[in-house]
């Protein structure tokens, strides 16, 4: 079945630093891909998504590259700051129809230190 | 404004003690999910309405259930929790349910201990 891995954290990083999150998946034919955030105390929120080979999304100064050959959505920001202190979440939507559902990673936490 | 919104925000219950745990919404949107999600593991889906049709994920304990009285309101009913019950629900919607850019609505989570 489907299935979405991230790396293991917690991320602990000074404000202004480079941030890589990364996620790999599993799926048969050619899933929809998102990063999904969670801020504390809140529901989680659609990030960023894309929807086919090679296409880029982006949100918020975060960029992540759907990338088919290594079956890969890595998260990118080239300067966090505290405000970006959240848990994130890689997913994949499937095959398309009424069914598709929607699968997570673990998530991560990521904490920005001023 | 909240448009998903779950109710309690922590919710204590004893082993066996049936519970409910509620979500609301204000986005109208056709398809309702919970979801459970223990300490530090992926958010698991555990079913969904589209309107009033109920999708029972496989895996699903019996124990948990659900109903959906009208468009806007969903229930997780847990008949008898245990311990390994104890988890955070998340309720989402989305407005069809599928497509590639479609995307999930979620609440703030309900944090439910078992004792």
């Amino acid at each position: 079945g489907d299935s979405v891995t991230q790396m293991e954290g917690p991320v602990t990083l000074s404000e202004e630093a480079f941030l890589t999150i990364n996620c790999t998946y599993t799926a048969t034919g050619y899933p929809s891909l998102f990063w999904y955030v969670q801020y504390p105390g809140e529901g989680l929120q659609l990030l960023l998504k894309a929807t086919k080979a090679d296409d880029k999304g982006s949100n918020k100064g975060f960029e992540a590259t759907y990338r088919k050959e290594t079956t890969s959505f890595h998260l990118e920001k080239g300067s966090v700051q505290v405000s970006d202190s959240a848990v994130y979440f890689c997913a994949l939507r499937g095959l398309a129809g009424a069914n598709s559902k929607l699968t997570f990673g673990k998530g991560i936490t990521l904490s920005v230190r001023p | 404004d909240a448009m998903v919104i779950q109710n309690p925000r922590y919710q204590v219950t004893q082993f066996g003690k049936p519970v409910t745990l509620s979500c609301s919404q204000t986005l109208n949107h056709n398809v309702m999910y919970w979801y459970q999600q223990k300490s530090s593991q992926a958010p698991k889906l555990l079913f969904h309405y589209y309107d009033k049709d109920f999708n029972n994920e496989a895996d699903t304990p019996d124990n948990f259930q659900s109903r959906r009285p009208n468009t806007s309101f969903c229930f997780l009913d847990i008949r008898s929790p245990g311990l390994g019950d104890a988890a955070m629900y998340l309720c989402a919607t989305s407005r069809v349910g599928w497509g590639p850019n479609e995307k999930l609505f979620f609440g703030s989570g309900t944090q439910l201990s078992v004792l």
